[in-house]
């Protein structure tokens, strides 16, 4: 059974810096891409950055370009999002999700989330 | 960069049918997804690739594809289906695209 945890949430001033990790299990971690979603509070989802399976492929929302950056270790079973020069507007609950599908994939699985607050 | 709309509400009495409909620009020509989201909890599949089912959701669930509008399409609706509906999308450029959700209230 699949298995995504995520965890590095909290609390954060303007301008600082967060790392989220993501503990995939359940599946070969190496052989999927995966995301990393948003939803700030009462808000739809915003997709944020995926991955590919061997961590070449790399792709951001403009809103988070330059600023946050997604990597894997395929050897830990583990996604990552570096967080930095956080906004207010940063502010969500932070998915990561499991990629299925050739071209125009879909989010198979998820977490359960960990929620960054971006607040002085 | 592509844009999909969702009414932000739809209501349905039990028993009936639902129909949630997602809008962006020749959407037929593309693979449409589509997530639920029940309160305090993360998303989930119910339908992907416009109309095809993971195992587990009813197949009370379905989806069509084809214009200007996708739709997903919930049958003999229960209480338990009450949630918000989000379509999905990539566009041209390689990322993805949520719509901005549909909160479906059963009567």
């Amino acid at each position: 059974q699949v298995h995504l945890v995520e965890s590095g949430g909290g609390l954060v001033q303007p301008g600082g810096s967060l790392r989220l990790s993501c503990a995939a299990s359940g599946f070969t971690f190496s052989d999927d891409y995966m995301s990393w979603i948003r939803q700030a509070p009462g808000k739809g989802l915003e997709w944020v950055s995926y991955i590919g399976d061997s961590g070449r492929s790399k792709y951001y929302a403009d809103s988070v370009k330059g600023r946050f950056t997604i990597s894997r270790d395929n050897t830990k079973n583990s996604l990552f999002l570096e967080m930095n020069n956080l906004r207010a507007d940063d502010t969500a609950v932070y998915y990561c999700a499991r990629e299925r599908g050739t071209l125009y994939r879909y989010f198979e699985s998820w977490g359960r989330g960990t929620l960054v607050t971006v607040s002085s | 960069s592509y844009v999909l709309t969702q009414p932000p509400s739809v209501s349905v009495a039990p028993g009936k049918t639902a129909r949630i409909t997602c809008g962006g620009n020749n959407i037929g020509s593309k693979s449409v997804h589509w997530y639920q989201q029940k309160p305090g909890q993360a998303p989930e599949v119910v339908i992907y690739y416009n109309n095809d089912r993971p195992s587990g959701i009813p197949e009370r669930f379905s989806g069509s594809n084809s214009g200007n509008t996708a739709t997903l399409t919930i049958s003999r609706v229960e209480a338990g289906d009450e949630a918000d509906y989000y379509c999905q999308v990539w566009d041209s450029s390689g990322i993805v695209i949520f719509g901005g959700g549909t909160k479906l209230t059963v009567l």
